[in-house]
Parts: C-alpha cells; sequence; structure tokens
C-alpha cells in the first residue's frame, strides 16, 4: 500500500506570509484530501481534490493536484497564528496518511 | 450533528493485558476507520469498517482487532499489550467508503507500563 509523503517535514514562516507544502504519492489515486491537526481540535478535513480535478480552493487554502508527477500541493495564504498544525495528505480510500508537515507560524 | 465520540479518552494499562476502545460514528455515517498515531510512526491505519464488515486492513498484527455493529458504533480491541502499542487511537467517520471526508473523533491516549 502506499502512502503520500508530505514535504517539508516542518515549515516555520512570519504570520501573513504564504505557505506551500507538498504531498507526493506512487501509483493512481482516485482522490487526495488534506487534513489539519492541532492540539485544539483534532484532525479535521480541508479539503478534497479528485483526479480529474486540477486545483481547488477553500477560503484562505488553494489545493492543487498534478496526476503526471503523482503530486499535490496545498498553499495556505495570509497565514494566521491558528494555521500551526500539521498537516497530512490522504489518498483515496486506502486512507493512507504520511508522517505530515508541521507549521509553525511565527508572530 | 453529534461529532465522532470516542470513550474512554484515556487509559493506562500494564503489558499482557487487553484493551477495548469504543467508537460511536456520526450518525448516518456507516464507515469507520481506526488508526493509531504515535511520534514515531506517524499516522497509521488499522482498519476500516463499512456495514459490519472489515473492508480494509493496514499492515498490524493479529493482536489488533476490530468489529462494527448494526448501529455503526465501532470496537477495538488489542490483546497482549505491548509498550510500543503506546499511542493515541485515533477513530474517523464517513458517510460511505471512498471520496467521501472522514470526521475524526478526539483519540483515546493508552499508555502501557
Amino acid at each position: 500500500s502506499q502512502q503520500g509523503e508530505e514535504d517539508p517535514q516542518a515549515l516555520s514562516i512570519q504570520e501573513g506570509e504564504n505557505a506551500t507544502m507538498n504531498c507526493s504519492y506512487k501509483t493512481s489515486i482516485n482522490n487526495l484530501q488534506w487534513y489539519r491537526q492541532n492540539s485544539g481540535r483534532g484532525l479535521v478535513h480541508l479539503i478534497l481534490i479528485r483526479s480529474n480535478e486540477r486545483e481547488k480552493h477553500s477560503g484562505r487554502l488553494r489545493v492543487t493536484l498534478d496526476t503526471s508527477k503523482k503530486s499535490s500541493s496545498l498553499l495556505i495564504t495570509a497565514s494566521r497564528a491558528a494555521d500551526t498544525a500539521s498537516y497530512f495528505c490522504a489518498l483515496d480510500d486506502k486512507i493512507i496518511f504520511g508522517k505530515g508537515t508541521r507549521l509553525h507560524i511565527l508572530p | 450533528k453529534a461529532g465522532v465520540t470516542q470513550t474512554p479518552r484515556y487509559l493506562i494499562k500494564t503489558r499482557g493485558q487487553q484493551v477495548t476502545l469504543s467508537c460511536s460514528p456520526i450518525s448516518g455515517h456507516r464507515s469507520v476507520s481506526w488508526y493509531q498515531q504515535t511520534p514515531g510512526q506517524g499516522l497509521q491505519f488499522l482498519f476500516e469498517y463499512f456495514s459490519e464488515t472489515q473492508r480494509n486492513k493496514g499492515n498490524f498484527p493479529g493482536r489488533f482487532s476490530g468489529r462494527q455493529f448494526s448501529n455503526s458504533r465501532s470496537e477495538m480491541n488489542v490483546s497482549t499489550l505491548e509498550l510500543g502499542d503506546s499511542a493515541l487511537y485515533l477513530c474517523a467517520s464517513s458517510y460511505w467508503t471512498s471520496g467521501y471526508e472522514q470526521y475524526f473523533g478526539p483519540g483515546t491516549r493508552l499508555t502501557v507500563t
């Protein structure tokens, strides 16, 4: 079974800046999901993108999917302190999570 | 709608014992998945149940088992506990089995001494 691999493992940026993290995988997928986990709210679903979609937006979140490169990126614009969390990608119904990207927003 | 609930929230057990964790999914959700989260291994998929049938299974030893009841509530059992089983066990429910977002519970923190 495959696992999504998030990159970078950790990221620290100033509040207000944009944060980008990536997820790569090895075999074909039907959909890819991004989740966020912080101590206050547990694991929360952010966005789902299907294999026939290239880009999706939700508020300050923008997700892209490149099936030819087998990769997805999550962009968080105008970051806030509340965005400090670990971010995971999940693949298909196999629900294989990577180890996540730890994002820290500096005041 | 009430969210996913897990009981107990915290548990301390001794090596060799067994433990049963419970998960109540969101009303109307038929798929329940279990995950183990540790600092070293991250989030690892244990198994998924749908309509009382195990649909997917991760790479965990047979000591880890689960079941789902007709009301979609699920239980996870770990027998002959080992120190390495100390982890946060998360349960997630979904309306269907694929292509739907999962809603996670707060988790059960299991400590094995």
